[in-house]
């Protein structure tokens, strides 16, 4: 079975730094993937992580520990406009697995 | 580039009725999923076509059922309909075979309202 936890809500500063930890404990593994959701909006891919490290894109960096079954969105130079929820979400192993299992969702408000 | 198109956007229903949702995927995409997520909660996996087969299944009843065509869009239907199936119903897009780091792409949803 599949089990991912992220924090239910967090806020934050405008200009500040936030991150947002998401905890997995899977069947199998195959990549985690960060999504960003607006409310009423569609989730937009943000990362992706297959390997232990750290994968960086502009303001927002991403994190994966396989052996702790641990993950992070790091979110830089906060702006309002990043006030929304966010999925973390992880592929099932196996030859032509494409399924996501999602986490319920982190909602992130920026305030200034 | 089109992306991920969905329709309808919203749909009210009645206890009991059936329902028909359609998506089209995002251009060079061949395999489609589907996922319903509840107000509130993340998206969770009903199933995927690929090859106008379903590929993957997660734990959904059989009032599920869907359809993959020729051209790559897909249809979800839903028989019987209860009040618990109120949610936004996703379709999301990928290229099988693509490989492993390739996103799925997300249409905008289908809010279903079920009276």
């Amino acid at each position: 079975g599949q089990n991912i936890d992220q924090p239910t809500e967090m806020t934050a500063t405008e200009g500040a730094i936030v991150q947002i930890n998401c905890t997995y404990q899977t069947s199998g593994f195959n990549g985690l993937f960060w999504y960003q959701q607006h409310a009423g909006e569609a989730p937009t891919f943000l990362s992706y992580n297959v390997l232990d490290g750290l994968e960086e894109k502009g303001r927002f960096s991403s994190f994966l520990s396989r052996s702790k079954g641990y993950s992070y969105l790091l979110l830089k130079e906060l702006q309002m406009k990043d006030s929304a929820s966010y999925l973390c979400a992880v592929r099932d192993s196996g030859a032509g697995s494409y399924q996501l299992t999602f986490g319920k969702g982190t909602k992130l408000s920026v305030i200034p | 580039d089109a992306g991920v198109t969905q329709s309808p956007t919203h749909l009210i229903k009645t206890r009991g009725q059936q329902v028909t949702l359609r998506c089209s995927p995002k251009s060079g995409h061949d395999t489609v999923s589907w996922y319903q997520q509840a107000l509130g909660q993340g998206p969770q996996f009903i199933f995927q076509y690929y090859e106008e087969e379903e590929r993957q299944r997660g734990n959904f009843p059989d009032r599920f059922s869907g359809h993959q065509f020729p051209n790559y869009s897909s249809e979800l239907n839903v028989n019987a309909l209860l009040l618990g199936d109120s949610a936004l119903y996703l379709c999301a897009s990928s290229l099988r075979g693509g490989g492993s780091n390739q996103p799925q792409h997300f249409g905008d949803g289908t809010r279903l309202s079920i009276l």
